[in-house]
């Protein structure tokens, strides 16, 4: 069984458009992120989630929108697609914070903004 | 700038041989981690060796920490074609929820058969 999914793998879309990601953990984890990963595979925290509630935030414009509606699941919402969203977000998951335990990361969603 | 800056930035072996990656930081931590990205998937942890630990091993894989230089590096032993692949350190800090675990830049390494 798949410890950390996320959907869908890939996502083509044109700019101006709106679109989701979901992701889903069975290990039990409290607290989850979501990852932005750019062309130089450079990866850079957006989101974490305790319990489902925000913990981190970090500068990321407000079209992107996470969602947590349990602590197995946090979504991310993207408003009005930019060129520059196009990377691959991460979602991953951990037992602690991020910064004291090993983070289980799902397969990644490749985002094209046309 | 960022923390956890890998090097090399990519590095080409045989398969057999062993393979050096390191890792420098620029403030304390409370732990340092390294995963691997195969091409195409996500991250996979590896070791995380916290900041009162000198060395840690798992199977072929050896990870040191060197507190006083700010540095670590991630040794493979009798490296295989199946080895390849990219490996990022992490930084863990101080501080509880809040804090981030930040990500190097990676090394890229590519095991010949």
């Amino acid at each position: 069984d798949t410890a950390v999914s996320q959907t869908p793998k890939y996502l083509v879309t044109q700019m101006g458009n709106d679109k989701s990601i979901k992701c889903e953990q069975n290990l039990g984890h409290d607290t989850m992120y979501w990852y932005k990963q750019d062309s130089k595979k450079f990866l850079k925290i957006m989101f974490s989630y305790n319990n489902k509630e925000l913990i981190i935030n970090e500068t990321v414009p407000n079209r992107f929108s996470p969602k947590s509606p349990d602590k197995a699941h946090l979504n991310l919402h993207i408003n009005s697609l930019e060129l520059g969203d196009s990377a691959v977000y991460f979602c991953a998951s951990s037992q602690e914070g991020g910064w004291n335990s090993p983070l289980h990361f799902g397969n990644g969603t490749r985002l094209t903004v046309t | 700038s960022q923390q956890g800056e890998e090097d090399p930035q990519a590095l080409s072996i045989q398969e057999g041989e062993n393979a050096t990656m390191n890792c420098s930081y620029k403030t304390s931590i409370n732990n340092l981690q390294w995963y691997r990205q195969n091409s195409g998937r996500g991250l996979v942890h590896l070791i995380l060796i916290r900041s009162n630990e000198r060395e840690k091993h798992s199977g072929r894989l050896r990870v040191t920490l060197d507190t006083s230089k700010k540095s670590s590096s991630l040794l493979i032993t009798a490296s295989r074609a199946a080895d390849t692949a990219s490996y990022f350190c992490a930084k863990g800090g101080y501080g509880g929820a809040t804090n981030k675990l930040i990500f190097g830049t990676g090394t890229l390494l590519a095991v010949q058969p």
